[in-house]
């Protein structure tokens, strides 16, 4: 099976712009869940979506939202982009049971 | 919330060496522990897991140790590669959600 894919892989953003990240699970799996690393911060939970519907969320600000649609494909959503928004952001891919399986990432870097 | 505390944060060893990261949950309603690794500019791999029912796994050199009294669980590799090089995150998860909370992560260097 094809792994998780994540799109684009890198962007370059300004200050108060918006971006939208994509990710396609592993065909089959029905749940993905988003993450945010940072050197500083590690990897922090943002949501999960499970057949169309967000039953997890982390605890970031209202500017990050997200979406699942029928096919399982998720996207991610940051709005009014500040400065400490830059960061490797991962989307991870599960059956119905527990094991997450990772995308390569999207680079977003914020100036 | 759920806590993850991860150490040591960096580790370096001989290669054949043995090496060993251990974590501690909060939560005792933790139920699944994954191990990932990370290597630099890609993906974290998931390497093994273990789940709240089982104290202990192996595959090959690698093996997880889980202690669910004190509430801590542990990666243990043996005969070490230079290629074992990388970052190691171990994750638990509580019961009722899907979202893994990760540990602040190990920089493991196998000196060859």
């Amino acid at each position: 099976k094809a792994g998780v894919t994540q799109t684009p892989r890198y962007l370059i953003k300004t200050r108060g712009q918006q971006v939208t990240l994509s990710c396609s699970p592993i065909s089959g799996h029905r749940s993905v869940s988003w993450y945010q690393q940072t050197p500083g911060q590690g990897l922090q939970f943002l949501f999960e979506y499970f057949s169309e519907t967000q039953r997890n969320k982390g605890n970031f600000p209202g500017r990050f939202s997200g979406r699942q649609f029928s096919n399982s494909r998720s996207e991610m959503n940051v709005s009014t982009l500040e400065l400490g928004d830059s960061a490797l952001y991962l989307c991870a891919s599960s059956p119905e049971g527990l094991e997450q399986y990772f995308g390569p990432g999207t680079r977003l870097t914020v100036t | 919330g759920e806590n993850v505390e991860q150490h040591p944060s960096t580790l370096s060893v001989q290669e054949g060496d043995s090496a060993v990261i251990k974590c501690t949950y909060s939560d005792s309603a933790s139920n699944y522990f994954p191990w990932y690794k990370q290597e630099l500019g890609k993906r974290p791999q998931l390497i093994i897991d273990i789940r709240s029912n089982v104290g202990e796994k192996k595959d090959q050199r690698i093996a997880v140790t889980l202690n669910k009294t004190a509430k801590h669980f542990s990666l243990h590799i043996t005969e070490t590669q230079p290629e074992d090089s990388a970052v190691y995150f171990c994750a638990a998860r509580y019961t009722g959600r899907r979202a893994l909370t990760f540990g602040s992560g190990t920089r493991l260097q196998v000196q060859p």
